[in-house]
């Protein structure tokens, strides 16, 4: 099983410019996750999908949109670049919410925004 | 505010000691509590979830206490070897109950 992947790994953009994250999960999990990580501030979420069908605002979620597109896939969309959401993005998934079990995070998507 | 406070200095310990890491949170009433592994450039991966009326849980040569009076939670890694040299993160779900906040995590750093 590929588990959570997310594309693409590696990204550059200019200030102004738009974007999409994309994560795909293959353990018919109900719940997903976009969290992003910066030096010295730790991992923080940006939104998250409980089900299909529904998301909702995490502690930073200013600049972003996402879509729950199907049980599979939750994107993550930049819509204007700026350089305060060059960071480590990382999508994740669990079989239901995260007071019940565990997150499987995939390997990241190192944004960098000029 | 909720907080999650982890000890932001790296810990470094010879091999063969056994390493505690420290996970205190303000403002939670959590059922749960799960530590995760961070490597360089990877994603975090789950180690251990305890429950609020479990105060001790064992994983093969880790050890995590729960202490919901406290407010605290203590992570062991017994034995520890320089392949245990890593970030690790402790987290809470968040008063929705949908979604884990995160510590900003203590890196250790095991010598032979």
């Amino acid at each position: 099983n590929a588990g959570v992947t997310q594309t693409p790994k590696f990204q550059v953009l200019k200030t102004g410019q738009s974007m999409t994250l994309q994560c795909a999960q293959d353990m018919n999990h109900n719940s997903m996750y976009w969290y992003r990580q910066d030096p010295g501030m730790g991992l923080r979420l940006i939104y998250y999908s409980a089900s299909e069908g529904t998301t909702d605002k995490g502690e930073v979620p200013n600049g972003y949109n996402v879509s729950r597109l199907n049980k599979r896939e939750f994107s993550l969309r930049l819509e204007s670049a700026a350089p305060s959401q060059t960071s480590v993005y990382f999508c994740a998934s669990s079989l239901a919410g995260a007071n019940t079990g565990e997150l499987f995070f995939g390997e990241g998507s190192r944004l960098t925004v000029l | 505010s909720q907080k999650i406070e982890q000890n932001s200095e790296a810990l470094n310990i010879q091999e063969g000691k056994t390493a505690t890491l420290t996970c205190n949170y303000t403002n939670y009433s959590p059922a749960y509590l799960q530590w995760y592994r961070q490597d360089p450039g990877r994603g975090p991966v789950f180690l251990l979830l305890i429950r609020e009326n479990e105060k001790e849980k064992r994983k093969e040569r880790l050890k995590v206490t729960f202490d919901t009076t406290l407010k605290q939670s203590l992570f062991h890694i017994t034995a520890s070897q320089p392949a245990d040299s890593a970030t690790y993160l402790c987290a809470l779900h968040s008063n929705s109950g949908y979604a884990l906040n995160f510590g900003k995590g203590t890196s250790l750093l095991v010598t032979p």
